[in-house]
């Protein structure tokens, strides 16, 4: 079964702290890994995929397959950075599967 | 092009109705990609076309919902006998091939209450 658990519903951090949002997953094989963010009254956009190791608006995600995991950091968070973050993982499919979400919220 | 459009953006009807939704995927993306969002939750798969052939479909497509690409532009996806568990955001996608190279674009999605 493919599963995505993100363990924060909600995250809160004041502008330029260091910012982390876990992500682990659930796949026999190799997966793709995806961070989406849905802004307030956006519709969802992909914010970075793992396989182009890019860096999209400073946050960077690492995959690790021995933990499972594929965490999104940004070293300065930004008010902009309020949003609402789902990790999606695409396995064997081309369906992605979904975590459940985690509102990021940057306090000034 | 300004992206998925999907349409009616809101939809409210009684408990046994029927409702029909309408995405326009960007055009020349032959991926056609329907899921669902309840509150709390993030989007769950329902199912896609690649053009007009209806590849995959998830288990909580149940026999009430039908899904359709006619001639493989847009989509539409039908909810018959509507039931107050089917209130949620139904959100639209497209993309121009398979795998992670190709990024799916989503609508803004038609979020349809049943009373």
């Amino acid at each position: 079964a493919q599963r995505v658990t993100q363990p924060e519903k909600l995250l809160s951090v004041f502008k330029g702290a260091p910012v982390e949002l876990k992500c682990n997953y659930s796949y026999s094989g190799s997966p793709e890994l995806f961070w989406y963010v849905q802004y307030s009254r956006q519709r969802l956009q992909l914010l970075l995929r793992h396989i182009s190791r890019e860096s999209i608006k400073g946050f960077t995600a690492d995959l690790n397959k021995g933990e499972t995991s594929f965490h999104l950091k940004k070293p300065f968070a930004q008010e902009e950075d309020s949003a609402m973050y789902y990790c999606a993982l695409q396995g064997g499919s081309e369906k992605l599967v979904f975590g459940k979400g985690t509102k990021l919220t940057v306090n000034p | 092009d300004t992206g998925v459009s999907q349409n009616p953006r809101h939809k409210i009807t009684k408990r046994g109705q029927n409702v029909t939704f309408r995405c326009d995927p960007i055009s020349e993306h032959n991926r056609l990609y329907w899921y669902r969002q309840t509150l709390g939750q993030g989007p769950e798969f329902l199912t896609y076309f690649q053009n007009e052939a209806q590849l995959e479909k998830s288990r909580l497509l149940s026999d009430r919902f039908s899904a359709e690409r006619p001639k493989g532009s847009f989509s539409t996806l039908e909810i018959q006998r509507t039931e107050q568990g089917d209130s949620a955001m139904y959100l639209c996608a497209s993309s121009l091939g398979r795998g992670s190279s190709y990024e799916q674009y989503f609508g803004p999605g038609t979020r349809l209450t049943v009373t």
